[in-house]
C-alpha cells in the first residue's frame, strides 16, 4: 500500500486566501484524523472521521477552518480565510482497529506558509 | 494542567548509552499509550504501543507502564546516532483511536 497521501507538499499563500488541504488514507482504515503542528503548540488534533462522519471537531480552531470527507478514499482540510498565524505543517492519520489498539499512520504532512 | 506531558530536552547521551524518556498523563483512565519517533521534517512513525502494567520489550526498545504513578517511560539501550529524533508520547484516554500528544523530547545522540 502506498500509505497516507498527501497534497500539496507545500503551500505557499497570502493572508486571505482559501486553502485547500487533501489526504487519502489507507485504504480499508475506518478513522481518519487532521493533525496541526507548530513549534509552540505541538502536534494538535483538529479533528477526526470514523467511517466518512465527523466525531470531534473540538479542535479545530475556528470557524475558518472546515473538514469534509466526502468518501472512504478522500478529505479536505479548507481554510478561509488563511491568516499567518495557520502556517504549521498538517498532518492526516488513518487507522484501523488492529492487534486490540488503534495504530495511527501518518502522512508525509503539508507545509503551509501564510505570508 | 496539559494531559500529556514531557520533558522537552534536549536529552544528550552518548553513543551505547541507555536513553530514558518520561511522560506523565493526567486522565487516571487512560487505556493504551504509544511512543512515537520523529525525524525531522518528517511524520510520526509509531515505535512502541503499550497498554499493561510493566514493561514491553522490542529489540533496542522498552517501554514502561506505570498505571498508578500514571507515568510511562521509554527506554533506549545501546543508543546509536540514527536515533536522535524527537519522540513523542501518545495516550488514547478512552481507546476510541483519538490519541492526546505530549510535546515531544527531543533526544540527540553523540557519538
Amino acid at each position: 500500500d502506498a500509505g497516507v497521501i498527501q497534497s500539496p507538499r507545500h503551500e505557499v499563500t497570502e493572508m486571505g486566501q482559501e486553502v485547500t488541504l487533501r489526504c487519502k488514507p489507507i485504504s480499508g482504515h475506518d478513522y481518519l484524523f487532521w493533525y496541526r503542528q507548530t513549534m509552540m503548540r505541538g502536534l494538535e488534533l483538529l479533528i477526526y472521521f470514523n467511517n466518512n462522519v465527523p466525531i470531534d471537531d473540538s479542535g479545530m480552531p475556528e470557524d475558518r477552518f472546515s473538514a469534509k470527507m466526502p468518501n472512504a478514499s478522500f478529505s479536505t482540510l479548507k481554510i478561509q480565510p488563511s491568516e499567518p498565524r495557520d502556517s504549521a505543517v498538517y498532518f492526516c492519520a488513518s487507522s484501523l482497529l488492529d492487534r486490540g489498539f488503534y495504530e495511527q499512520y501518518f502522512g508525509p504532512g503539508t507545509r503551509l506558509t501564510v505570508t | 494542567q496539559k494531559e500529556v506531558e514531557q520533558n522537552s530536552g534536549p536529552l544528550s547521551v552518548p553513543e551505547g548509552a541507555i536513553a530514558s524518556l518520561n511522560c506523565t498523563y493526567s486522565d487516571r483512565g487512560s487505556q493504551s499509550f504509544f511512543w512515537y519517533r520523529q525525524y525531522s521534517g518528517k511524520s510520526p512513525e509509531l515505535i512502541m504501543f503499550i497498554y499493561s502494567n510493566g514493561d514491553k520489550e522490542d529489540g533496542r526498545f522498552t517501554a514502561q507502564l506505570n498505571k498508578a504513578s500514571q507515568y510511562v517511560s521509554l527506554l533506549i539501550r545501546d543508543s546509536q546516532p540514527s536515533d536522535s529524533a524527537t519522540y513523542l508520547c501518545a495516550v488514547d484516554s478512552s481507546n476510541t483511536g483519538k490519541l492526546i500528544f505530549g510535546q515531544g523530547t527531543t533526544l540527540q545522540v553523540k557519538p
